[in-house]
């Protein structure tokens, strides 16, 4: 089974301070990608990697970057944590291109306060 | 007008029910559809693919109708076990990578 593991399943953060959200995927997979997910909005894309190094912005990037030195692993970096931040953060991995079932890993509950 | 838009709900419906749930998208350009399922604080899962010629998994089946731009999905005999967000997912213009999501409608189902 794919498994991809999120480091943390809730985090508690202070305004300001900078953030890193971990996910690490087993199955070589090629594409990796970042959600957060709100009431009433769904899941919206941050930043997804289709490559190791290479990573492209999704449709609400500001505030954020992304690492992919590996091929395994995707971070996502709050520079400077905002409350507007506060959400459900979801990792996911796919094969490659083409192939669009994705696998989520159990998600990070952040909280800037 | 957002891309993917579904009717939140939620749908209560008895057990052994027959439930339709629609979900409009605004690209006509998309080529990939899908169901995803999420379960209370868990993570999305892919339920299934849908096809232009639809396509039945057990009690569910998904349709497309491209000309009116929705997709359906049906649950025929409801379990409680169904109870569930049904995610409603498409694939945006510019690649495959870029799905859609949306925000999901909550299905209900009670003894």
């Amino acid at each position: 089974d794919v498994k991809v593991t999120q480091s943390s399943r809730y985090l508690v953060k202070r305004t300001g301070e900078k953030v890193f959200l971990e996910c690490v995927q087993d199955m070589d997979h090629e594409n990796m990608f970042w959600y957060r997910q709100d009431p009433g909005l769904g899941l919206r894309l941050i930043y997804f990697s289709y490559d190791v190094k290479m990573k492209e912005k999704g449709d609400i990037p500001e505030g954020y970057s992304v690492s992919r030195e590996k091929k395994e692993r995707f971070s996502l970096i709050l520079e400077s944590a905002s409350t507007n931040q506060t959400s459900m953060y979801l990792c996911a991995s796919s094969w490659d291109r083409g192939n669009e079932k994705l696998f989520f890993g159990s998600g990070t509950q952040l909280s800037v306060l | 007008r957002k891309e993917v838009e579904q009717d939140p709900g939620p749908f209560n419906v008895p057990e052994g029910a027959t439930v339709a749930f629609n979900c409009t998208y605004s690209n006509s350009a998309s080529q990939s559809f899908f169901w995803y399922r999420q379960d209370c604080r868990k993570e999305p899962k892919l339920l299934m693919s849908v096809y232009s010629s639809g396509n039945e998994d057990g009690r569910f089946t998904a349709q497309l109708n491209r000309a009116s731009q929705y997709i359906s999905l049906l649950i025929r005999d409801s379990k409680l076990s169904d109870s569930a967000t049904y995610l409603c997912v498409v694939n945006g213009e510019d690649s495959s990578y870029k799905l859609i999501f949306g925000s999901g409608t909550r299905l209900l189902v009670r003894p």
